[in-house]
Parts: C-alpha cells; sequence; structure tokens
C-alpha cells in the first residue's frame, strides 16, 4: 500500500473550519482515500473516503488535488466532539498511518 | 444494526493463562479483521479473514490464534502471552466484493476493543 504524511497534531477553535492535509504522492491510480478517526476510548470510525472528485457528507469535505498526490478533509465547523486522531488511509483500508491528532480549543 | 461487539471490554492474564476475546457482528460482512493498538499508536492489523478463510496474516506470533466459526463470528485465541503483548485489540468487520478484476473492501466498522493487560 502506498504511504501516507500527515502532520502530527493540529489544534483548531471551536467553531472554526479545519483542513486536516494529507501527502500521499506514490497513490496509484485505482486507490481510493479513505479518512477515519479515532475519538478518545473508541474504535476508529469511517469519516469519508473519494476517488478523484472532491466528496461531501454529513460528516465532512474531501477535496482532492487533480493530480491526486494530496488531499484534505475538511471539517466546516470544529465541535469539542471533534477531537480525535484523523487517519488518511489509501487504498483496501488496511495499513493506518500516523494520524492527526486533531485538538479543539473552547 | 450497524455494530460490532466485543468481549470482554477488559482482560487481565497471566503468562501461562489461556483466554480467548470474541468478536461478533450481524451486518452480513464477509471480511473480518484484528488490530492491536499501543497507547498513542495507530491501529496496526494482525488478522483478516475473509470469507471465512484467513486471508492475511501479518508474520503475527503463534501465541496469538484466531479462527472464524463463522460469518459473523472471529474470535482471537490467546496462549502463552508476554507483558508486551498488553494493548487494546481491536476487531473490525466490512463488506468485501469483487469488481473489474480487483477485490475491493467497504467501510470498515470497528469495535470499541478489548483492552488486554498481561502480567
Amino acid at each position: 500500500d502506498a504511504k501516507t504524511t500527515q502532520p502530527n497534531s493540529m489544534e483548531s477553535n471551536e467553531e472554526e473550519p479545519v483542513h486536516l492535509p494529507c501527502n500521499h504522492s506514490t497513490i496509484s491510480g485505482t486507490d481510493y482515500i479513505h479518512w477515519y478517526r479515532q475519538l478518545p476510548s473508541q474504535g476508529p470510525e469511517y469519516v469519508i473516503h473519494g476517488l478523484t472528485s472532491n466528496v461531501n457528507n454529513r460528516m465532512a469535505s474531501l477535496a482532492i488535488a487533480e493530480d491526486r498526490k494530496s488531499s484534505t478533509l475538511i471539517l466546516h465547523r470544529a465541535t469539542l466532539r471533534d477531537a480525535a486522531v484523523y487517519y488518511c488511509i489509501l487504498g483496501n483500508q488496511f495499513y493506518f498511518g500516523t494520524g492527526t491528532s486533531l485538538t479543539v480549543i473552547p | 444494526d450497524t455494530e460490532v461487539t466485543q468481549t470482554p471490554k477488559h482482560l487481565v492474564m497471566g503468562m501461562t493463562n489461556k483466554k480467548s476475546l470474541k468478536c461478533e457482528q450481524h451486518m452480513g460482512h464477509r471480511a473480518m479483521y484484528w488490530y492491536k493498538q499501543k497507547a498513542k499508536k495507530p491501529p496496526e492489523l494482525m488478522f483478516v479473514y475473509s470469507y471465512e478463510k484467513l486471508s492475511i496474516n501479518e508474520s503475527v506470533p503463534s501465541r496469538f490464534s484466531p479462527e472464524c466459526p463463522n460469518s459473523s463470528l472471529l474470535n482471537l485465541h490467546l496462549h502463552a502471552l508476554q507483558p508486551e503483548d498488553s494493548a487494546l485489540y481491536l476487531c473490525a468487520s466490512s463488506l468485501i466484493g469483487l469488481a473489474g478484476g480487483q477485490v475491493y473492501t467497504g467501510e470498515l466498522f470497528f469495535g470499541e476493543g478489548s483492552r488486554l493487560t498481561v502480567l
């Protein structure tokens, strides 16, 4: 599976938008980009996925670069409940990278 | 029902004990997974079962023995563990299929995990 690179940690103010970046320069043409998050003391949960086009769902938006070498998970208004580790995963979704720990400041 | 249920939630065992972790789902998923997660680290894949057959073993020591008795159940049998095996053990399940000659997996649904302490 192709490797992803994410910042170790990010902070956001409550009710502000958050942009979580992920670099995946070795992504193959058929690899989907998946995002999961893990809240404290819980198992990971699915957030969103996409292949080439930007995607929206009730939780977040996913913006995918035209060359597909990077993507950005967008939380439109961060809440305290969004504090979690966010993982960007490629392909068959089995292998987690180190993820980004998001802190939301009240 | 979109739940993956893991039991027990907590387990303490000695190095000579034999115990099992259990995972159950009723979503009709035919792929099931075991992950190990140490504190402040990402989940690490251990095993994948596809259609009740072991399809991936990430070179896990034989003191961990997985079993998939049917499409809804996944067990992890533990024997002669070491203190460094103490961790959160996560189970997940997903749809699995074949399209265009490639295997694809759907969204992974995770349980809350079983926290294992080996004394």
